[in-house]
């Protein structure tokens, strides 16, 4: 079973608009919600991250928005560049040092 | 500062051989997770330690799958007799609060 899921599966971005990943999720005992980002041979590094006691968080271009009753977040990259291009996976835990639950992953396409 | 490294970074194994695959975390960090990644999928959790002690290991798929984390600090995960649905990449996190990856190793199993 699935503990979060995740959509598109694929997305492709004009330079300079904006790309939606959406998750969601079922257990509301999750209370964190961090966003990766996975290049080609590497490892997922930290984009930003999200408790349920806010709706919203932004970190530069990367705004995630929290939505507790509908059990779902979702991250908006603004003024999307092709060096964003890669895929993003959304994650829950518990509690921080806790496993993380991941989506399925979302591979952004942002053509120039 | 230095990230989680892992080695070795790719490993190619025979259907049937013992594989060992090593995770060096940030230093500090109390926290060691393994992942499982198959092709086009998100990370799926194996086992956790804090400090020495493996405190969670229902995620691992089989008794072949053994991890150690013996002085608190390198942890190893082993494979025995390795299977071809083993073929995967395997991450290794640390943490003090979030999780930190290392880049992973690719293992395939002929």
């Amino acid at each position: 079973q699935q503990q979060v899921k995740q959509s598109p599966q694929s997305l492709i971005v004009q330079k300079g608009g904006i790309s939606i990943i959406n998750c969601a999720y079922e257990n509301t005992a999750f209370d964190y919600f961090p966003w990766y980002q996975q290049f080609p041979g590497k490892g997922p590094a930290l984009l930003i991250a999200i408790r349920p006691d806010v709706s919203e968080k932004k970190e530069g271009r990367f705004t995630i928005s929290f939505n507790k009753s509908a059990k779902q977040f979702s991250l908006h990259i603004m003024d999307s560049q092709p060096g964003d291009s890669a895929t993003y996976f959304c994650a829950a835990s518990l509690r921080t040092g806790n496993q993380f639950y991941f989506g399925t992953g979302t591979s952004l396409t942002v053509i120039p | 500062g230095a990230g989680v490294s892992q080695s070795p970074r790719y490993k190619v194994a025979k259907r049937g051989q013992d594989v060992a695959l090593r995770c060096d975390p940030i230093s500090g960090h109390v926290s060691l997770f393994w992942y499982q990644q198959a092709l086009g999928q998100g990370p799926e959790f194996l086992t956790y330690f804090q400090n020495e002690a493996q405190l969670d290991k229902s995620g691992l798929p089989s008794d072949r799958f053994f991890a150690e984390r013996p002085e608190g600090s390198v942890s190893t995960l082993k494979i025995q007799r390795t299977q071809q649905e083993d073929s995967a990449v395997y991450l290794c996190a640390s943490s003090l609060e979030t999780q930190y990856f290392g880049p992973g190793t690719r293992l395939l199993v002929l």
